[in-house]
């Protein structure tokens, strides 16, 4: 089985700008949950998608935002970018959710925001 | 929602010795806890996980130990090798809430 890919891997982007990634999950998972990762602040949950529908969301602002298509495939998209939002971005996907079930993780984008 | 908390931040050992790191959260709800190791450059992968019907779960060299009552919960790692070498997240969750990760603990084995 092919793992979760993540497309693009790296990114640069100017401030005020927007940026969209993309996650295919595992073939089967019907979860995919987004990390933003930076040093020394661990995994910091975005948002999860399960069946096409946004289940739990984390404490980021509303310029974050997500959506995950028919084929479990996800997007995720940062508007009006700042400084700040340099860091890697982990898609993670399950089989049916967070709630007790395994998380494989992408291989992660990483955007730098200039 | 639900808040992780993981200590030390920073642990180095000696090889062959042994090194715990441990999680506290504060979801009585959560019932799923997993943990991950991400070595330098790599995405996190899962290393062992135990559900809340389960107070220890052993894996040969990794154990993981769950105290329900006082929501808190540990990583054994026994014998240490430098390959052990990564930044180690304890993570808790369940009842389709989000999973909470914690900061992360970065261990170092000294060969």
């Amino acid at each position: 089985k092919a793992g979760v890919t993540q497309t693009p891997r790296y990114l640069i982007k100017t401030r005020g700008q927007q940026v969209t990634l993309s996650c295919s999950p595992i073939s089967g998972h019907r979860s995919v949950s987004w990390y933003q990762q930076t040093p020394g602040q661990g995994l910091q949950f975005l948002f999860e998608y399960f069946s096409e529908t946004q289940r739990n969301k984390g404490n980021f602002p509303g310029r974050f935002s997500g959506r995950q298509f028919s084929n479990s495939r996800s997007e995720m998209n940062v508007s009006t970018l700042e400084l700040g939002d340099s860091a890697l971005y982990l898609c993670a996907s399950s089989l049916a959710g967070t709630s007790g079930y395994e998380q494989y993780f992408g291989p992660g984008t990483r955007l730098t925001v200039t | 929602g639900e808040n992780v908390e993981q200590h030390p931040s920073t642990l180095s050992v000696q090889e062959g010795d042994s090194a715990v790191i441990k999680c506290t959260y504060s979801d009585s709800a959560s019932n799923y806890f997993p943990w991950y190791k991400q070595e330098l450059g790599k995405r996190p992968q899962l290393i062992i996980d135990i559900r809340s019907n389960v107070g220890e779960k052993k894996d040969q060299r990794i154990a993981v130990t769950l105290n329900k009552t006082a929501k808190h919960f540990s990583l054994h790692i026994t014998e240490t090798q430098p390959e052990d070498s990564a930044v180690y997240f304890c993570a808790a969750g369940g009842n389709n809430n989000d999973m909470r990760f914690g900061a992360g603990t970065r261990l170092t084995v000294k060969p």
